[in-house]
C-alpha cells in the first residue's frame, strides 16, 4: 500500500526552527520528485518546495527560499523539510506530495495527511 | 508571478450542474490540475492533464479548457461533493507549482 506520513510538527515561537518527516513505503521513492505543500487555517494550499527524484535538483517558493531546506534520504524513504527563522505566517498544515509521472507538468497524485506546524509567541 | 483566479464559492442544488472556472493567462496551453479537499482531509487530485479521471473518479466530474479558462464541471451533484476544489499548474518560467485560490462548492 502507498503511504505518506508527515510528522515532526508543532508550536514554537517566532525565530525557533523545526523539522518535518515524510515517510513513505509502498512505491519506489528513489523514482519521483517530493514536494511540500502547506495550508494556513482557513486558506487555500500553498506549493512550498519540491526536491528532484535524486536529490540533485531543489526549487523553493519566494515566501520561504533561504529559510526552509528539502532534503530527501533514499536509504529511509523519508523526504524531510528543515525550517529556520519560523515566522507567525508559517503556521499551517504542511504535506507531503508526490508526482504522478516523472515530469514538473505532473499532478500531485499522493498526499499524506498532514503535519501541524503552529508559529505564535 | 503566475496567478490562478477562481471564484470563492460556487452553490448548486442536488442534481444540478456546478461548473467551477480557474483563471489564468494562457492557461489552455498548459496542464491543468484539479484537486478535491474534504474538510480536515488531504487533497484528491480529481482531474488531471486537463481531462483525465483517475481510477475512482466518477464520470460526473469532468475537465476542459479554452484560452484562458480551465473550468471543472461536476454533473448531477450529489451532498457527496461538497468540498474545496482547487486548480494547479506547473509555471515554466518560474519553476513554481501554482495553486488558485480554491472555490467552496455548496450543496444547498
Amino acid at each position: 500500500q502507498v503511504r505518506l506520513v508527515e510528522s515532526g510538527g508543532g508550536v514554537v515561537q517566532p525565530g525557533e526552527s523545526l523539522r518535518l518527516s515524510c515517510a513513505t513505503s509502498g512505491f519506489s521513492f528513489s523514482d519521483h520528485d517530493m514536494h511540500w505543500v502547506r495550508q494556513a487555517p482557513g486558506k487555500g494550499l500553498e506549493w512550498v518546495a519540491v526536491i528532484s527524484y535524486d536529490g540533485s535538483d531543489k526549487v523553493y517558493a519566494d515566501s520561504v527560499r533561504g529559510r526552509f531546506t528539502i532534503s530527501r534520504d533514499i536509504s529511509k524513504s523519508t523526504l524531510y523539510l528543515q525550517m529556520d527563522s519560523l515566522r507567525v505566517d508559517d503556521t499551517a498544515m504542511y504535506f507531503c506530495a508526490r508526482d504522478l509521472y516523472g515530469d514538473h507538468s505532473a499532478p500531485l497524485a499522493l498526499w499524506g495527511q498532514g503535519t501541524m506546524v503552529t508559529v505564535s509567541s | 508571478s503566475y496567478v490562478l483566479t477562481q471564484p470563492p464559492s460556487v452553490s448548486v442544488a442536488p442534481g444540478q450542474t456546478a461548473r467551477i472556472s480557474c483563471d489564468g493567462d494562457n492557461v489552455g496551453t498548459q496542464s491543468v490540475h484539479w484537486y478535491q479537499q474534504k474538510a480536515g482531509q488531504a487533497p484528491v487530485v480529481v482531474v488531471y492533464d486537463d481531462t483525465v479521471r483517475p481510477s475512482g473518479i466518477p464520470e460526473r466530474l469532468s475537465g476542459s479548457t479554452s484560452g484562458n479558462t480551465a473550468t471543472l464541471t461536476i454533473s448531477r451533484v450529489e451532498v457527496g461533493d461538497e468540498a474545496d476544489y482547487f486548480c494547479q499548474v506547473w509555471d515554466a518560467p518560474s519553476d513554481h507549482w501554482v495553486f488558485g485560490g480554491g472555490t467552496k462548492l455548496t450543496v444547498l
